[in-house]
């Protein structure tokens, strides 16, 4: 069984410019989960989606940070207009139901912004 | 969810037993204890969770006190590559894991 697959494993973005960062879940898996770990510091929650639907967005900064879990494909996290704060590594996570079933988490998707 | 309290770090001999603690006092009654670690920039590994019971698996046991206050990870016979940041982890049958600074595990040859 294939886990949970992120890409690009590494991104360089200049200030401004869009990142689109992919997660596929692992199979069977229907919920998402995007954390971020900023350098030296701990994981933080950013955004919970099931297919097609946002359900717990409490962590995701207000502007110009925004995901989707389409019906069909990967799930989607996208910054705008990328600032040199938001340089960090981004985690995706899937379970296979919500509620207490554990998280896989994926390797990750390294951020940089120049 | 409950908050977790854990040392900062821990050292450990290789082939020997790891005991990691975790004070969770103000634990309800329906909140698991999750265990995770993260090995280097890796993305975290799941390692086990429990309810009330002792729970072991392949990894690790976990040691769950009676009152529920504080849990135990027991890695049986620790190597080189077990050393990371442990995260102990209380959580409501909600979905978001809430991670806190851990206890870095080094373990020693």
């Amino acid at each position: 069984n294939a886990g949970v697959m992120q890409n690009p494993r590494h991104l360089v973005r200049r200030r401004g410019q869009e990142a689109r960062l992919r997660c596929s879940p692992m199979k069977g898996h229907s919920h998402v989960y995007w954390y971020r770990q900023l350098p030296e510091e701990g994981l933080k929650f950013m955004v919970y989606l099931q297919k097609e639907n946002i359900i717990d967005e409490s962590g995701m900064p207000k502007e110009r940070f925004s995901a989707e879990f389409p019906k069909e494909g990967p799930s989607i996290l996208r910054i705008q207009q990328v600032v040199r704060g938001d340089s960090a590594a981004y985690f995706c996570a899937s379970s296979p139901t919500g509620g207490g079933n554990e998280q896989y988490f994926g390797p990750g998707t390294r951020l940089t912004v120049t | 969810d409950a908050k977790t309290t854990q040392p900062t770090s821990m050292d450990c001999a290789e082939g020997r037993a790891a005991n990691l603690p975790c004070n969770h006092s103000t634990i309800s009654g329906n909140e698991y204890v999750y265990w995770y670690r993260q090995i280097h920039s890796q993305g975290p590994q799941y390692i086990i969770h429990g309810l009330k019971n002792n729970e072991t698996n392949e990894m690790a046991s976990l040691i769950i006190t009676e009152d529920r206050k504080s849990s135990t990870l027991i890695l049986p016979h620790a190597t080189l590559r077990d050393t990371a940041v442990y995260y102990c982890i209380v959580r409501l049958f909600g979905n978001k894991l809430v991670f806190g600074a851990g206890t870095i595990l080094r373990v020693k040859s």
